[in-house]
């Protein structure tokens, strides 16, 4: 299985605010994605991080927002910018493919952002 | 309508009993099966994951996946306090790239 390195994997921000989060794979993949949980719901998808290209994000998240790095195979970052208390969340990195089949997607731990 | 259902739970279940979680799913393109365990405050780790239909064990652990009643469970022998987290199930289409997750169950095993 694939090791996904995840940080900061808490932090508290002002209002107003951004926040860069980092994603680091033990090795190359194929895809890797970017969700958000909110305490006690699931996983809601905000994008994938395309490789060399713009993300590719779902309904409801935009880039100004949410942009998103992916220089490497192995790399990505979400930011969150001008934070407001409804960024509060749980932000989570995901990767699928590589050494594995590309079926099963494998999680950091996390990032628990709070906002005041 | 949800692609996938689960039911949020909480369920509560003595030390040794067996639990059974399961989810539906309306997309017949699913083919590839998997169960998330979540401890709070972590990420989702992979239990088990399985292509198409048909059943697998690993230890106390069981996965089973009916296609034609779009139905998939997950079985836990002999529960331990230590299995207590929420239990997200996921699927994906062959060649998809999206993993579209259930609400999650959250279990409490009693010691």
């Amino acid at each position: 299985s694939a090791v996904i390195s995840q940080k900061p994997s808490r932090d508290i921000c002002q209002r107003g605010t951004s926040l860069t989060i980092q994603c680091q794979v033990d090795s190359q993949v194929t895809m890797m994605f970017w969700y958000r949980q909110q305490p006690g719901q699931s996983l809601t998808l905000i994008a994938t991080a395309n490789q060399g290209s713009e993300a590719t994000y779902e309904s409801g998240f935009v880039i100004d927002k949410f942009p998103i790095s992916r220089p490497n195979l192995t790399f990505s970052t979400l930011t969150v910018s001008n934070m407001s208390p409804e960024d509060s969340s749980i932000y989570l990195c995901s990767a699928t493919g590589g050494r594995v089949e590309n079926t099963e997607a494998f999680f950091g731990q996390g990032t628990r952002l709070t906002v005041v | 309508q949800k692609e996938v259902e689960q039911d949020p739970g909480p369920l509560s279940v003595p030390e040794g009993a067996i639990v059974s979680l399961n989810c539906t799913y309306s997309n017949s393109a699913f083919q590839y099966f998997m169960w998330y365990r979540q401890y709070s405050r972590k990420g989702p780790e992979l239990l088990m994951y399985t292509y198409s239909s048909g059943n697998k064990e690993d230890g106390r652990f069981t996965a089973q996946v009916d296609k034609s009643s779009k139905y998939i469970s997950l079985f836990i022998r002999d529960s331990q306090p230590s299995d207590s987290a929420t239990y997200l199930c996921a699927m994906r289409e062959t060649g998809g790239f999206k993993t579209i997750f259930g609400a999650g169950t959250r279990l409490f095993v009693k010691a």
